[in-house]
Protein backbone atom coordinates (compact mmCIF):
# COMPACT_ATOMS: atom_id res chain seq x y z
CA UNK A 1 0.00 0.00 0.00
CA UNK A 2 1.30 3.61 -1.23
CA UNK A 3 2.23 6.01 2.15
CA UNK A 4 2.26 9.56 2.48
CA UNK A 5 4.67 11.51 3.99
CA UNK A 6 4.72 14.98 4.54
CA UNK A 7 6.51 17.35 6.07
CA UNK A 8 7.17 19.61 8.31
CA UNK A 9 3.76 18.55 10.68
CA UNK A 10 3.93 22.62 12.02
CA UNK A 11 5.40 25.44 10.19
CA UNK A 12 5.37 28.77 12.13
CA UNK A 13 5.47 31.36 9.30
CA UNK A 14 4.53 35.11 9.05
CA UNK A 15 2.53 37.17 6.54
CA UNK A 16 4.04 37.76 3.55
CA UNK A 17 6.48 34.90 3.88
CA UNK A 18 7.77 32.28 1.06
CA UNK A 19 6.12 28.41 2.56
CA UNK A 20 6.78 25.51 1.49
CA UNK A 21 5.20 21.56 2.29
CA UNK A 22 6.46 18.50 0.88
CA UNK A 23 4.62 15.52 0.72
CA UNK A 24 6.42 11.95 -0.14
CA UNK A 25 4.96 9.02 -2.03
CA UNK A 26 6.46 5.48 -0.88
CA UNK A 27 6.43 4.50 -4.57
CA UNK A 28 5.38 6.00 -7.74
CA UNK A 29 2.40 7.49 -8.15
CA UNK A 30 3.46 9.61 -11.15
CA UNK A 31 1.63 13.30 -10.77
CA UNK A 32 -1.78 11.35 -9.39
CA UNK A 33 -1.56 13.69 -6.30
CA UNK A 34 -4.21 16.29 -4.79
CA UNK A 35 -3.89 19.40 -2.07
CA UNK A 36 -6.27 20.58 0.06
CA UNK A 37 -6.74 22.99 2.68
CA UNK A 38 -8.55 23.04 5.54
CA UNK A 39 -9.58 25.14 8.49
CA UNK A 40 -10.61 24.31 12.07
CA UNK A 41 -14.43 23.35 11.91
CA UNK A 42 -14.46 22.54 8.15
CA UNK A 43 -14.42 20.31 5.48
CA UNK A 44 -11.17 20.24 3.47
CA UNK A 45 -11.35 22.11 0.06
CA UNK A 46 -9.55 20.97 -3.16
CA UNK A 47 -6.78 23.63 -4.00
CA UNK A 48 -4.66 21.44 -6.29
CA UNK A 49 -5.22 18.33 -8.54
CA UNK A 50 -2.39 16.42 -10.80
CA UNK A 51 0.37 17.71 -9.07
CA UNK A 52 0.47 20.78 -10.57
CA UNK A 53 -2.86 22.05 -11.47
CA UNK A 54 -4.83 24.78 -9.83
CA UNK A 55 -8.55 24.29 -8.96
CA UNK A 56 -10.35 27.29 -10.30
CA UNK A 57 -10.86 29.83 -8.00
CA UNK A 58 -8.31 28.94 -6.07
CA UNK A 59 -5.35 32.21 -5.81
CA UNK A 60 -2.46 32.41 -8.22
CA UNK A 61 -0.05 32.53 -4.93
CA UNK A 62 -0.90 28.42 -4.58
CA UNK A 63 1.63 26.07 -6.98
CA UNK A 64 2.47 23.03 -6.65
CA UNK A 65 5.28 20.76 -8.32
CA UNK A 66 6.95 17.07 -8.48
CA UNK A 67 10.09 15.89 -8.85
CA UNK A 68 9.62 12.18 -8.92
CA UNK A 69 8.12 10.83 -5.46
CA UNK A 70 8.65 14.45 -4.07
CA UNK A 71 5.66 16.79 -4.17
CA UNK A 72 5.96 20.28 -3.34
CA UNK A 73 3.25 22.36 -1.97
CA UNK A 74 4.39 26.21 -2.62
CA UNK A 75 2.30 29.62 -1.17
CA UNK A 76 4.33 32.58 -2.36
CA UNK A 77 3.13 35.56 -0.27
CA UNK A 78 1.54 33.98 2.62
CA UNK A 79 -1.98 35.59 3.38
CA UNK A 80 -4.31 35.70 6.76
CA UNK A 81 -6.79 33.70 5.15
CA UNK A 82 -3.87 30.92 4.46
CA UNK A 83 -3.20 30.13 8.31
CA UNK A 84 -4.88 26.30 8.13
CA UNK A 85 -3.89 22.88 7.90
CA UNK A 86 -2.96 21.76 4.43
CA UNK A 87 -3.13 17.82 3.70
CA UNK A 88 -1.36 15.85 0.31
CA UNK A 89 -3.60 12.63 -0.89
CA UNK A 90 -2.15 9.96 -3.66
CA UNK A 91 -5.07 8.94 -5.92
CA UNK A 92 -2.96 6.90 -8.25
CA UNK A 93 -3.75 3.43 -6.78
CA UNK A 94 -7.11 2.43 -5.78
CA UNK A 95 -6.33 3.34 -2.49
CA UNK A 96 -6.22 7.24 -1.74
CA UNK A 97 -4.13 7.92 0.84
CA UNK A 98 -3.34 10.84 3.06
CA UNK A 99 -0.34 12.66 4.37
CA UNK A 100 -0.37 13.46 8.15
CA UNK A 101 -0.83 17.09 7.58
CA UNK A 102 0.91 19.97 8.40
CA UNK A 103 -0.35 22.85 10.67
CA UNK A 104 0.78 26.75 9.30
CA UNK A 105 0.73 28.84 12.41
CA UNK A 106 1.17 32.54 12.41
CA UNK A 107 4.84 33.27 13.84
CA UNK B 1 -25.00 22.44 -8.02
CA UNK B 2 -23.39 19.41 -6.33
CA UNK B 3 -24.43 18.65 -2.30
CA UNK B 4 -23.67 16.08 -0.02
CA UNK B 5 -24.95 15.63 3.38
CA UNK B 6 -24.34 13.18 5.48
CA UNK B 7 -26.47 11.67 8.32
CA UNK B 8 -26.44 8.95 11.54
CA UNK B 9 -26.68 8.58 14.83
CA UNK B 10 -24.32 11.23 16.96
CA UNK B 11 -23.83 8.19 19.36
CA UNK B 12 -22.95 4.51 18.99
CA UNK B 13 -22.15 2.05 21.72
CA UNK B 14 -18.90 -0.01 21.75
CA UNK B 15 -18.70 -3.11 19.68
CA UNK B 16 -22.22 -1.88 17.55
CA UNK B 17 -21.95 -0.88 14.01
CA UNK B 18 -21.70 2.60 13.10
CA UNK B 19 -23.96 3.27 10.00
CA UNK B 20 -23.30 6.64 8.13
CA UNK B 21 -25.84 8.31 4.81
CA UNK B 22 -24.44 10.15 2.63
CA UNK B 23 -27.22 11.70 0.34
CA UNK B 24 -26.23 13.50 -2.77
CA UNK B 25 -27.92 16.28 -4.59
CA UNK B 26 -27.38 17.59 -7.98
CA UNK B 27 -25.96 15.03 -9.52
CA UNK B 28 -26.12 11.17 -9.72
CA UNK B 29 -23.96 8.36 -8.11
CA UNK B 30 -24.03 6.46 -11.32
CA UNK B 31 -22.63 8.90 -13.52
CA UNK B 32 -19.71 7.95 -15.27
CA UNK B 33 -16.30 8.21 -13.85
CA UNK B 34 -17.56 9.83 -10.14
CA UNK B 35 -17.03 7.90 -7.10
CA UNK B 36 -18.39 8.60 -3.88
CA UNK B 37 -15.40 8.48 -1.04
CA UNK B 38 -15.73 8.39 2.99
CA UNK B 39 -13.17 10.36 5.02
CA UNK B 40 -12.90 10.21 8.64
CA UNK B 41 -10.87 12.76 10.94
CA UNK B 42 -10.30 11.89 14.76
CA UNK B 43 -10.98 15.08 17.07
CA UNK B 44 -7.62 16.84 16.74
CA UNK B 45 -5.83 14.30 14.28
CA UNK B 46 -5.44 14.21 10.46
CA UNK B 47 -7.58 12.90 7.45
CA UNK B 48 -8.21 9.14 6.95
CA UNK B 49 -9.48 7.95 3.39
CA UNK B 50 -12.05 5.09 4.58
CA UNK B 51 -13.13 3.44 0.78
CA UNK B 52 -15.06 4.36 -1.73
CA UNK B 53 -17.61 3.35 -4.15
CA UNK B 54 -17.79 3.82 -7.69
CA UNK B 55 -20.35 4.96 -10.08
CA UNK B 56 -20.77 1.39 -10.97
CA UNK B 57 -21.05 0.35 -8.09
CA UNK B 58 -17.41 -1.56 -7.17
CA UNK B 59 -16.24 -0.40 -3.77
CA UNK B 60 -12.39 -0.51 -2.17
CA UNK B 61 -11.83 -0.20 1.10
CA UNK B 62 -8.64 1.29 3.28
CA UNK B 63 -6.68 -2.07 4.02
CA UNK B 64 -6.65 -1.74 7.63
CA UNK B 65 -10.44 -1.10 8.35
CA UNK B 66 -11.22 -3.56 5.17
CA UNK B 67 -12.34 -6.02 7.81
CA UNK B 68 -14.83 -4.11 9.10
CA UNK B 69 -16.26 -1.59 6.31
CA UNK B 70 -19.20 -2.12 4.01
CA UNK B 71 -19.99 0.84 1.23
CA UNK B 72 -23.07 0.60 0.02
CA UNK B 73 -25.71 2.67 -2.03
CA UNK B 74 -29.51 2.55 -3.06
CA UNK B 75 -29.83 4.45 -6.35
CA UNK B 76 -33.62 5.37 -6.37
CA UNK B 77 -32.32 7.86 -3.44
CA UNK B 78 -29.34 8.68 -4.72
CA UNK B 79 -27.48 7.60 -1.45
CA UNK B 80 -24.36 5.89 0.00
CA UNK B 81 -24.08 4.31 3.21
CA UNK B 82 -21.14 3.43 5.11
CA UNK B 83 -21.72 0.74 8.09
CA UNK B 84 -18.70 -0.09 10.41
CA UNK B 85 -18.92 -3.00 12.52
CA UNK B 86 -17.29 -3.61 16.06
CA UNK B 87 -16.80 0.10 16.37
CA UNK B 88 -14.26 1.22 19.98
CA UNK B 89 -13.33 4.30 21.01
CA UNK B 90 -10.45 4.95 18.31
CA UNK B 91 -13.60 5.21 15.93
CA UNK B 92 -14.74 8.05 17.10
CA UNK B 93 -14.05 10.74 14.60
CA UNK B 94 -16.07 13.59 12.22
CA UNK B 95 -17.04 11.15 9.19
CA UNK B 96 -17.62 12.99 6.40
CA UNK B 97 -18.32 12.31 2.64
CA UNK B 98 -16.80 13.28 -0.99
CA UNK B 99 -17.35 13.55 -4.66
CA UNK B 100 -14.09 11.91 -5.97
CA UNK B 101 -13.14 12.41 -10.07
CA UNK B 102 -9.88 10.55 -10.08
CA UNK B 103 -8.78 13.72 -9.99
CA UNK B 104 -8.73 14.60 -5.86
CA UNK B 105 -11.97 14.60 -4.02
CA UNK B 106 -13.61 18.05 -5.06
CA UNK B 107 -16.82 18.32 -3.22
CA UNK B 108 -17.52 17.47 0.02
CA UNK B 109 -20.02 16.97 2.71
CA UNK B 110 -20.03 19.23 5.89
CA UNK B 111 -19.33 16.05 7.88
CA UNK B 112 -21.32 14.35 10.98
CA UNK B 113 -19.59 13.40 14.57
CA UNK B 114 -19.99 9.85 15.47
CA UNK B 115 -18.71 9.54 19.02
CA UNK B 116 -18.32 6.00 20.30
CA UNK B 117 -19.12 5.42 24.09
CA UNK B 118 -21.38 3.63 26.17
Amino acid sequence: DIQMTQSPSTLSASVGDRVTITCRASQSISRWLAWYQQKPGKAPKLLISEASSLESGVPSRFSGSRSGTEFTLTISSLQPDDFATYYCQQYNSYSRAFGGGTKVEIK
Amino acid sequence: QVHLQESGPGLVKPSQTLSLTCTVSGASITTPDHYWSWVRQPPGKGLEWIGYMSYSGSTYYSPPLRSRIIISADTSKNQLTLNLTSVTAADTAVYYCARDLNRGLDIWGQGTLVTISS
